[in-house]
């Protein structure tokens, strides 16, 4: 079974731009929860979408958004990039309960 | 709404050394409670959960953790550090009725020959 997708591997933006990254969960898992991964900051929850709805949110501004697809996979978008939106975006699924999540590598976002 | 604080942002010890990494929850309902290994430049691993069974719980390298609900505590043990498991470490809680499951900041574990 594959794991947790997650594409592009890295990008490589400038401030003002926006920015989509990818992430195909396992098959039949059907909820993705995304994470902003930074140093000083650690593992910030961004959202969590299951069967195409967004059921949980993090503490984010608008101009971090997602959607999920019918085939499960999602996607997440920054708009108006800042330097601060610097970090490893990563993407998690399970099956939709509350255990355990599976991550993918992550996408490693530079703001220049 | 439920958080985790992981006492210690870096762990040094040395090989063969017990491993103590903690990690205190606040949740208000009973919790799921999770560690995580990041290895560099990859995605999180489930090291070990509690999900309201047995308060003891083994996981994989060696690695255990007990839930003391009296103490709000899910500290991560290993007897005897081993070169392979310096990586950074992440305790999470989650409600096991919602999910949303919650990071705590990292606790990046060094060993040292």
């Amino acid at each position: 079974k594959a794991g947790v997708t997650q594409t592009p591997r890295y990008l490589i933006k400038t401030r003002g731009q926006q920015v989509t990254l990818s992430c195909s969960p396992i098959s039949g898992h059907r909820s993705v929860s995304w994470y902003q991964q930074t140093p000083g900051q650690g593992l910030q929850f961004l959202f969590e979408y299951f069967s195409e709805t967004q059921r949980n949110k993090g503490n984010f501004p608008g101009r971090f958004s997602g959607r999920q697809f019918s085939n499960s996979r999602s996607e997440m978008n920054v708009s108006t990039l800042e330097l601060g939106d610097s970090a490893l975006y990563l993407c998690a699924s399970n099956s939709g309960g509350s255990e355990k999540l599976f991550f993918g590598s992550g996408t490693q976002l530079s703001v220049l | 709404a439920q958080s985790v604080t992981q006492l210690g942002s870096h762990v040094s010890v040395s090989e063969g050394a017990l491993v103590l990494l903690r990690c205190n929850y606040s949740s208000s309902v009973p919790p799921y409670l999770f560690w995580y290994v990041q290895y560099p430049n990859q995605g999180l691993q489930l090291l070990l959960k509690y999900t309201s069974a047995a308060t003891l719980v083994k996981g994989i390298n060696g690695f255990e953790a007990e839930f003391k609900k009296s103490e709000t505590s899910f500290h991560l043990t290993k007897p005897s550090a081993h070169m392979s498991d310096a990586a950074e470490y992440f305790c999470a809680v989650s409600d096991p009725i919602v999910g949303d499951m919650r990071f705590g900041a990292g606790t990046r574990l060094t060993v040292k020959p």
